[in-house]
């Protein structure tokens, strides 16, 4: 039972770039979510997703994009990476309803130039 | 708004001192609360919780209680390890996402 896991851990870009941060749990949880971490702001909610099939913006969602693929994957795009994009990223999962106990990979650590 | 207020960082103590972390909440109704942690390198991973007021959660010696009168968690530790160095983040159950803290950063010298 490997919990939450992403990839990849660390990853510089160019300005203009784009990539994916790929997000897996195992625990058969409902609900998944992505947050970036930026110095004295705590994490801030990017999209999360209810369920399988469902997404939905959360306090920072321009410049990003999101696929929930199935029940176990979760994924975060970057189309055009600008340098305020430059942030370590959280995806989280958490067993049923939006608000319950999450349960968080061990990050993505993004540069971009 | 739906706001959590952290006691600003970061804290430096030595081994084997008490620790007390501020922690209060702006919410409607009477959300569940979290403490969370984030050791070096690593994501967070749960402290402790209480789901209702009165409710003590406690875990690995920090204990918090759900204070429904002054709308606060604060997290305390009668003696603190090196070990306990992290940063801890106080949150709240919003209506569809958790609501965070921005974070405290407590290190541990021995």
């Amino acid at each position: 039972n490997a919990g939450v896991t992403q990839t990849p851990k660390f990853q510089v870009l160019k300005t203009g770039q784009s990539m994916t941060l790929q997000c897996a749990q195992d625990m058969n949880h409902n609900s998944m979510y992505w947050y970036r971490q930026d110095p004295g702001m705590g994490l801030r909610l990017i999209y999360y997703s209810a369920s399988e099939g469902t997404t939905d913006k959360g306090e920072v969602p321009n410049g990003y994009n999101v696929s929930r693929l199935n029940k176990r994957e979760f994924s975060l795009r970057l189309e055009s990476a600008a340098p305020s994009q430059t942030s370590v990223y959280f995806c989280a999962s958490s067993p049923g309803g939006l608000g319950e106990t999450q349960y968080f990979g061990p990050g993505t650590r993004l540069l971009v130039l | 708004g739906d706001s959590v207020t952290q006691m600003e960082g970061p804290v430096t103590l030595s081994e084997e001192a008490c620790l007390t972390i501020n922690c209060t909440y702006t919410a409607t109704g009477y959300p569940s609360l979290f403490w969370y942690v984030q050791y070096p390198g690593e994501g967070l991973q749960l402290l402790l919780k209480a789901t209702k007021a009165d409710d003590k959660g406690s875990n690995k010696g920090f204990e918090a209680t759900y204070r429904k009168e002054t709308t606060s968690f604060h997290l305390e530790k009668g003696s603190v390890q090196v070990s306990d160095s992290a940063v801890y983040f106080c949150a709240f159950q919003g209506a569809q996402k958790l609501v965070f803290g921005q974070g405290t950063r407590l290190t541990i010298n021995p």
